[in-house]
């Protein structure tokens, strides 16, 4: 089947770095992306759509400048988080449409800033 | 907007008992009704999806159903086992956009 890979699962940075966060589809191509963040105990909030050779469109109330996605080839997708603070500590998710309705979300990477 | 509402919240049950987990939607268009289980500190895995032209799934323990006209879909897990407790999410699709619903903690006893 369809096989996200999201990479790094864990990543601890300093306030005011940035920090990127890939996700590659291993073994089909990916025109369209997804990011979200997910607060603990909570659902899935996406946070913006990643449409190959293309800008990302965002949703309401993320900030475009700070999470920045680029999309550059059909098999991967990057998020980077921007000038870090404590508040953007979260795990973050990627998923991919995998043809007709499907998704495929990646492993997940679990942000900390400190 | 439109969206899924997902119940209950949290659900714990005895190993060997079933579970069943509801969701409830608006978008008449949507086509596409996902199941995914989440387990701590991982993304999200499809355990068993539906399409509007379906009423009934089954895959071994797990199974879904559909009702289109009252716009409500649900999971059943037969035989729970300990290896079930996750965070489970439904999600509808209308070709156009993913919702998912707030999740359902369940917590199997062995």
């Amino acid at each position: 089947g369809a096989v996200v890979s999201q990479h790094p699962s864990r990543v601890i940075c300093k306030s005011g770095t940035s920090v990127k966060i890939e996700c590659r589809s291993l073994d089909f191509q990916a025109t369209t992306m997804f990011w979200y963040r997910q607060f603990p105990k909570k659902s899935l909030m996406l946070m913006a759509t990643s449409n190959e050779g293309s800008k990302a469109t965002y949703e309401q109330g993320v900030e475009k400048d700070k999470f920045l996605i680029n999309h550059a080839s059909l098999t991967l997708s990057t998020l980077t988080v921007t000038s870090a603070h404590p508040e953007d500590s979260s795990f973050y998710i990627c998923s991919a449409k995998t043809g007709g309705a499907g998704y495929t979300f990646g492993s997940g990477t679990r942000l900390t800033v400190v | 907007g439109e969206n899924v509402e997902q119940h209950p919240s949290t659900l714990s049950v005895q190993e060997g008992d079933s579970a069943v987990i509801k969701c409830t939607y608006s978008d008449s268009a949507s086509n596409y009704f996902p199941w995914y289980k989440q387990e701590l500190g991982k993304g999200p895995q499809l355990i068993i999806d539906i399409r509007s032209n379906v009423g009934e799934k089954k895959d071994q323990r797990i199974a879904v159903t559909l009702n289109k006209t009252a716009k409500h879909f649900s999971l059943h897990i037969t035989e729970t086992q300990p290896e079930d407790s996750a965070v489970y999410f439904c999600a509808e699709n209308d070709n156009n956009d993913m919702r998912f619903g707030a999740g359902t903690r369940l917590t199997v006893k062995p």
